[in-house]
């Protein structure tokens, strides 16, 4: 089945800085989601991104499709943004599989 | 946009009991349901696929007589962990797709934490 890696798998950053995390996935995909994983576990989904760019705030992503990656931007980035972020590629029959995602906490 | 809700948010139960998690989609009608689980610090697993009227499908290494996935409507997914084990404690979210969604959007539920004492 398909491969999902993000990288890197820990981050840490001061308040305002701003970071890319990366999405590589290893076969065609239907679809690709952005999610961000809060302290108690909830799953918020940013983007749905099969190709090109989309912008929420302060965050932005850009799938390449032809060539299998994913970029999560992050930007003046905020201690609410710790926490952790999930890639996940939608394969034929919708399955959706995440790769194991990027802990990240900011500092104060 | 499209709600997926998950009950109890929280559950812990006794060691050998069984528990039922109920996923539900509030405003669409899906066909096809998932159940993922997660342990501490991990990614989330696949663990099957839930068919509307048929049986679900498991992914591999998911024990089916363990977590028996019943999706009896259009609108509601239910996994339950029989004879569960401290071991069977665990993060689990469950997914939809409208059935009348010609794209590929998928929602999840807010997840279900299950503690096994």
């Amino acid at each position: 089945g398909i491969q999902v890696e993000q990288s890197p798998p820990d981050l840490i950053l001061q308040e305002g800085a701003n970071s890319t995390l990366r999405c590589n996935f290893s076969d065609s995909v239907n679809n690709l989601q952005w999610f961000h994983q809060n302290p108690w576990g909830q799953l918020i989904n940013l983007f749905y991104i099969p190709s090109g760019t989309k912008q929420n705030g302060r965050l932005s992503a850009t799938t390449v499709a032809t060539e299998r990656y994913s970029l999560l931007y992050i930007s003046s980035s905020q201690t609410t943004d710790s926490g952790v972020y999930f890639c996940a590629a939608n394969t034929g029959g919708f399955k959706t599989i995440f790769g194991a995602g990027t802990r990240l906490f900011v500092k104060a | 946009g499209a709600v997926v809700s998950q009950h109890p948010s929280w559950v812990i139960c006794k060691s050998g009991t069984s528990v039922k998690i109920e996923c539900r989609s509030l405003d669409f009608q899906a066909t096809t349901m998932f159940w993922y689980r997660q342990f501490p610090k991990q990614s989330l697993m696949l663990m099957a696929t839930s068919n509307e009227g048929s049986k679900a499908t498991y992914e591999q290494g998911v024990e089916k007589d363990k977590f028996l996935i019943n999706h009896a409507s259009l609108t509601l997914s239910t996994l339950t962990v029989t004879s569960a084990h401290p071991e069977d404690s665990s993060f689990y979210i469950c997914s939809a797709r409208p059935w009348d969604s010609t794209g590929n959007t998928i929602y999840f539920g807010e997840g279900s934490w299950l503690t096994v004492v």
